[in-house]
């Protein structure tokens, strides 16, 4: 049974919108949230992360939304580039356990000039 | 300061063969885990070293899967013997502490025919 979904498996954005990717989770024990960012034959690349004591987190063209009465998180970005045409993994970890990550599926952004 | 590296970047091998999958993490690093993901689907969760201690394998599929990290250096996953649906992209990644955000590296892509 998946911990972190991400419904979306794909998003089609314009140079210069905001992209919003989406994540839910079912583990109330999870108390931090990452994402992750990966190009075609390369690792996945942290981009940004947030505690569960926060409700947001921003860092440059990137923010992220928590809402934990809800088991969800966001990623914002904006604005796009086409440079950020990669697939978005969400990840989750309950710190107090083992600390491993759980992954979502991923959503694949493509930006359009 | 180097990446975490992996070895080799492709394998392909039939099945009922034996595959050594090598990783070589950030220096001073003395968290590894090893991933995969199979298919498309999410990456999942293998195993966690610290230093050349097992700290968590519970996501070893099976005994067919052996890791080790003698010294606390580098680390290998062998799988012995190779079955069809042990194909995918195994990633390796470091830490410096449990829960920082994971550094991975470019993954092995393992076939089995």
């Amino acid at each position: 049974d998946q911990q972190v979904k991400q419904n979306s498996p794909s998003l089609s954005v314009q140079e210069g919108r905001i992209s919003i990717l989406n994540c839910d989770y079912t583990n109330s024990m999870f108390d931090y949230f990452l994402w992750y960012k990966k190009y075609p034959a390369e690792g996945p690349t942290f981009l940004i992360s947030i505690s569960s004591i926060k409700d947001k987190n921003e860092d440059g063209r990137f923010t992220v939304f928590l809402n934990k009465s809800a088991k969800h998180l966001s990623l914002h970005i904006v604005p796009s580039q086409p440079g950020d045409s990669a697939v978005y993994f969400c990840a989750a970890s309950d710190r107090g356990s083992q600390g491993n990550l759980i992954f979502g599926k991923g959503t694949k952004l493509s930006v359009k000039p | 300061e180097a990446g975490v590296t992996q070895f080799p970047s492709h394998s392909v091998i039939e099945k009922g063969q034996t595959v050594t999958l090598r990783c070589d993490p950030i220096s001073g690093h003395d968290n590894l885990y090893w991933y995969r993901r199979v298919m498309g689907k999410e990456i999942k969760f293998l195993l966690h070293f610290v230093k050349e201690s097992k700290q968590d394998e519970s996501g070893m599929p099976n005994n067919r899967f052996l890791a080790e990290r003698t010294g606390g250096t580098y680390s290998t996953l062998k799988v012995q013997p190779a079955e069809l649906e042990d194909s995918g992209v195994y990633f390796c990644a470091s830490s410096q502490l449990v829960a920082a955000p994971l550094h991975f590296g470019n993954g092995t892509r393992l076939t089995v025919t």
